[in-house]
């Protein structure tokens, strides 16, 4: 079975500063991992993906994830917070089955 | 880009009755799924649809859930009979390979009164 932990339901950064969102997962097979983000009142929007290449993966808006199999985690960092980045992170794993299992979340607070 | 479509973007039903949410999934796409996310709370998968057939649900997909394909581009989730604790967004996503990223819709926020 697979699973992923955010292990933070919050996080506040200041505008221009570095932003880490952390992630665990377990997995029986090979994961594949995911970041998606949501906007309020707006769908998931995939912002990268880990799928066994490389392992630090580069998304969209300047997000970067790195896999490590040894701590089982795929954090999700950004060098320099923008106020468009306030949303919801989605960690996620589908680990070669048909369903992705999401991570309960972590809400990005950024602070002007 | 081509992009998952959903209808309509908000539903609001009285409980007893159905409703059906539409989807169109991304033309060159496989793989078919069903997700939904109660207010405040976590995305759950609900079905996976491959080949015109169920291949996956979890046990939140009771008798009352019932999704098909009609055509070759549309992809339906039914609830049969609403309850209250149906009051979700819903979000359907298709992917081109199994295990491969899944491209999200907008959502379908239905709301039970």
């Amino acid at each position: 079975a697979q699973s992923v932990t955010q292990l933070d339901s919050h996080v506040s950064v200041s505008e221009g500063t570095p932003v880490l969102l952390r992630c665990n997962y377990s997995s029986s097979y090979s994961p594949s991992l995911f970041w998606y983000v949501q906007h309020p009142n707006k769908g998931l929007q995939l912002l990268l993906k880990y799928t066994s290449a490389a392992t630090l993966v580069k998304g969209i808006n300047g997000f970067e994830a790195e896999f490590k199999k040894s701590e089982t985690s795929f954090h999700l960092t950004k060098p320099s917070a923008h106020m468009s980045d306030a949303a919801e992170y989605f960690c996620s794993n589908s680990g070669g089955y048909q369903k992705v299992t999401f991570g309960t979340g972590t809400k990005l607070q950024v602070i002007p | 880009e081509p992009e998952v479509t959903q209808t309509p973007s908000h539903q609001v039903t009285q409980m007893g009755q159905e409703v059906i949410l539409r989807c169109v999934p991304i033309s060159n796409h496989l793989y078919f799924y069903w997700y939904r996310q109660i207010l405040g709370q976590k995305v759950e998968f609900l079905v996976s649809f491959y080949n015109n057939e169920i291949s996956e649900k979890s046990e939140i997909f009771d008798d009352q859930f019932s999704v098909e394909r009609p055509d070759g581009s549309n992809f339906t989730l039914k609830i049969r009979s609403t309850k209250l604790e149906d009051s979700a967004m819903y979000f359907c996503a298709s992917s081109e390979r199994l295990g491969h990223e899944q491209y999200f819709g907008p959502g379908t926020r239905l709301t039970v009164t």
